[in-house]
């Protein structure tokens, strides 16, 4: 049970498009989602909050026009990065919470923005 | 606020020896606590995690870990390593609450020497 899935796993575009990863809860219903950014070697970054329903409350420092997220249904939250640049370039986790605080991770999507 | 400490950034050990790797949290309530794995170019595999009852807890693949309130402390151990169990290990705090968010400590990535 709780098995989160990240789609694409991996994404190249080039600089200035716009890329859609969609973050799904298979198995459980989620009212909150949550996206992360992982540099290499690092720990995982808090970007924004998805709540089913309504706007994402976004970390400080997190461009929400940069970074769009819709959380249209308990079971899909997804993540739009417009105007993709090679510094967006990253490996993104969604997770989506279910009993007790626990967070369920998906397995990641690596951009890579040319 | 929540905070996790991991210190040290690599842990080595032989296959078959003890694996030890420490966390040590700070948060103004009672908290939720929870270890996490990362294989490489993967997202978060939940190992464990504490909210209530026993302090002693057992995770998947043989890892159990002990929550001390005295020494804000919630160390992973494994009795016997083993080679698949070489990746990156996150220590998390989150306090319960709605939208509660997980603070992450920075990993420790685990060696396992043949």
């Amino acid at each position: 049970g709780a098995v989160v899935s990240q789609h694409p796993s991996r994404v190249i575009c080039k600089s200035g498009t716009s890329v859609k990863i969609e973050c799904r809860s298979l198995d459980f219903q989620a009212t909150t989602m949550f996206w992360y950014r992982q540099f290499p070697k690092k720990s995982l970054m808090l970007m924004a909050t998805s709540n089913e329903g309504s706007k994402a409350t976004y970390e400080q420092g997190v461009e929400k026009d940069k970074f769009l997220i819709n959380h249209a249904s308990l079971t899909l939250s997804t993540l739009t990065v417009t105007s993709a640049h090679p510094e967006d370039s990253s490996f993104y986790i969604c997770s989506a919470r279910g009993l007790r605080e626990t967070q369920y991770f998906g397995p990641g999507t690596r951009l890579l923005v040319l | 606020a929540q905070s996790v400490t991991q210190l040290g950034s690599h842990v080595s050990v032989s296959e078959g020896a003890l694996v030890l790797l420490r966390c040590n949290y700070s948060s103004s309530v009672p908290p939720y606590l929870f270890w996490y794995v990362q294989y490489p170019n993967q997202g978060l595999q939940l190992l464990l995690k504490y909210t209530t009852g026993a302090t002693l807890v057992k995770g998947i693949n043989g890892f159990e870990a002990e929550f001390k309130k005295s020494e804000t402390s919630f160390h992973l151990t494994k009795p016997s390593a083993h080679m698949s169990d070489a990746a990156e290990y996150f220590c998390a705090v989150s306090e319960p609450g709605a939208n509660s968010k997980l603070t992450f400590g920075k990993g420790i990535t685990l060696s396992v020497r043949p």
